[in-house]
């Protein structure tokens, strides 16, 4: 079945330390997003990317990073800049116009 | 620009009444709706969308959606509540852009 995957579910980050939350999709998709979930809050957009190589910057995108070096794979990396990374994180993806389908998600906690 | 308002934050139901959630949205065009719904630590899961083909929409696990664009709404219900519709939902609005717009949730608390 096609879908989105998320690696890993939970990830613990170290003072000054980059951690990288890896998002794979097999539906073809050509567009990919990333969102944080904070609790009882929305979702608000980092980055996202329609096509290959290409990316732009969403609503919250200081402390984040990412790429786009292949169709299926668009990696977010939390780097040590973000000084509030605790939250969910969710990886979307979508084409034509239709509606997102979203992986299950990572938590990143703050050792 | 396009608006998604969910009127509601949070909403408790009796198992077996009848689920509203309320959803409105601003849009200087047809929009594209839809309703995702959120279990604890899990991804969205899309429940049902409108693209202007029927106003009524129906979704899986027994919800269905009106939209009404009299009054700018697309409230989401369900004729029974069961505890395990107890989760997260999300109005979203698309329609011409690869950014969707999501309501802010509504957490929906089903009692026995």
């Amino acid at each position: 079945d096609g879908g989105i995957t998320q690696s890993p579910k939970y990830l613990f980050r170290k003072e000054g330390q980059n951690v990288t939350l890896s998002c794979e999709q097999n539906l073809n998709h050509d567009a990919m997003y990333w969102y944080r979930q904070d609790p009882g809050q929305g979702l608000r957009l980092i980055y996202y990317s329609q096509i290959v190589n290409d990316f732009q910057k969403g609503d919250i995108a200081e402390g984040y990073s990412v790429s786009r070096e292949k169709k299926e794979s668009f990696p977010l990396t939390v780097t040590s800049a973000q000084k509030n990374p605790t939250a969910f994180y969710l990886c979307a993806s979508t084409t034509g116009g239709q509606p997102q389908h979203f992986g299950d998600g990572t938590r990143l906690s703050i050792l | 620009a396009q608006s998604v308002t969910q009127l509601d934050s949070h909403v408790s139901v009796s198992e077996g009444t009848p689920v509203l959630l309320r959803c409105n949205y601003s849009s200087s065009y047809s929009p594209s709706l839809f309703w995702y719904v959120q279990h604890p630590n899990k991804g969205l899961q899309l429940l049902l969308k409108y693209t202007s083909a029927a106003t009524l929409v129906k979704g899986i696990n027994g919800f269905e959606a009106e939209f009404k664009k009299s009054e700018t709404s697309f409230h989401l219900t369900k004729p029974s509540a069961h505890m395990s519709d107890a989760a997260e939902y999300f109005c979203v609005g698309g329609g011409g852009s690869y950014i969707p717009t999501f309501g802010r949730g509504t957490s929906l608390i089903v009692h026995p």
